[in-house]
């Protein structure tokens, strides 16, 4: 069965709108955290933020914040006020408690900015 | 630029060569990870060192090895290539776990022909 699903292969979103990034996990340890890559076309995979499973509050960094609903195992990412440089691939990935070693990855969203 | 230093950028090889890929970790960070990125099977973990010594294993062929050198930088070998190892190689460093993620390189692109 799929650990982490993204629903969203790709997305198109207007500049300066708010975008949503669905991300769906699966496990039954209760201490695992959640993250977010971001990979634009020239292939570096770049840290976006991190969430715990323990953390009460949702995590936020600049324009990203993780929409953390523990009970839906949903981890959305949401990108305030888009910009043309957040096109890239988007993805979420998880480690579980008992794996202090390994993210385990979803297949990613393709989200490209429309001017 | 990340910290984490990865060459070459781009390798062209022909099949059934022998490649080696090379990873400098981020100052202070004992391990360090390996990832292939294909487009068929996504990001899949090949190998964690810690400190020197192999600490998890992932879908690693065993036409791969890898290891990690007493100044922790880490070489990943590939033999025997096969046009199915055309990917994307990264490798990623921590501090010790991946508690909270890690920091990837820029990756080698690694195109068998």
């Amino acid at each position: 069965a799929q650990k982490i699903t993204q629903t969203q292969p790709g997305m198109f979103v207007q500049e300066k709108e708010a975008v949503t990034l669905d991300c769906t996990y699966d496990t039954s340890d209760p201490s695992y955290g959640l993250f977010w890559y971001k990979q634009p076309s020239s292939g570096e995979m770049i840290f976006l933020i991190y969430q715990g499973s323990y953390d009460q509050q949702n995590a936020t960094e600049g324009r990203y914040s993780l929409n953390f609903q523990k009970a839906r195992k949903s981890a959305n990412l949401v990108i305030s006020a888009s910009q043309l440089g957040d096109s890239a691939m988007y993805f979420c990935a998880m480690r579980e408690g008992h794996s202090n070693y390994q993210l385990i990855w979803g297949a990613g969203t393709k989200l490209i900015i429309k001017p | 630029d990340s910290g984490v230093t990865q060459t070459p950028k781009h390798l062209i090889t022909a099949t059934g060569q022998r490649v080696t890929l090379r990873c400098s970790p981020r100052s202070g960070d004992l391990s360090v990870y390996w990832y292939q990125q294909s487009l068929d099977q996504g990001l899949q973990f090949l190998i964690q060192y810690y400190n020197g010594e192999e600490r998890a294993k992932g879908n690693i062929l065993e036409r791969f090895s890898a290891q990690q050198f007493p100044d922790l930088h880490s070489e990943l070998n590939l033999s025997s290539l096969e046009l199915g190892d055309s990917a994307l190689y990264f490798c990623a460093s921590s501090p010790e776990t991946a508690s909270y993620g890690y920091t990837f390189g820029s990756g080698t692109r690694l195109t068998v022909v």
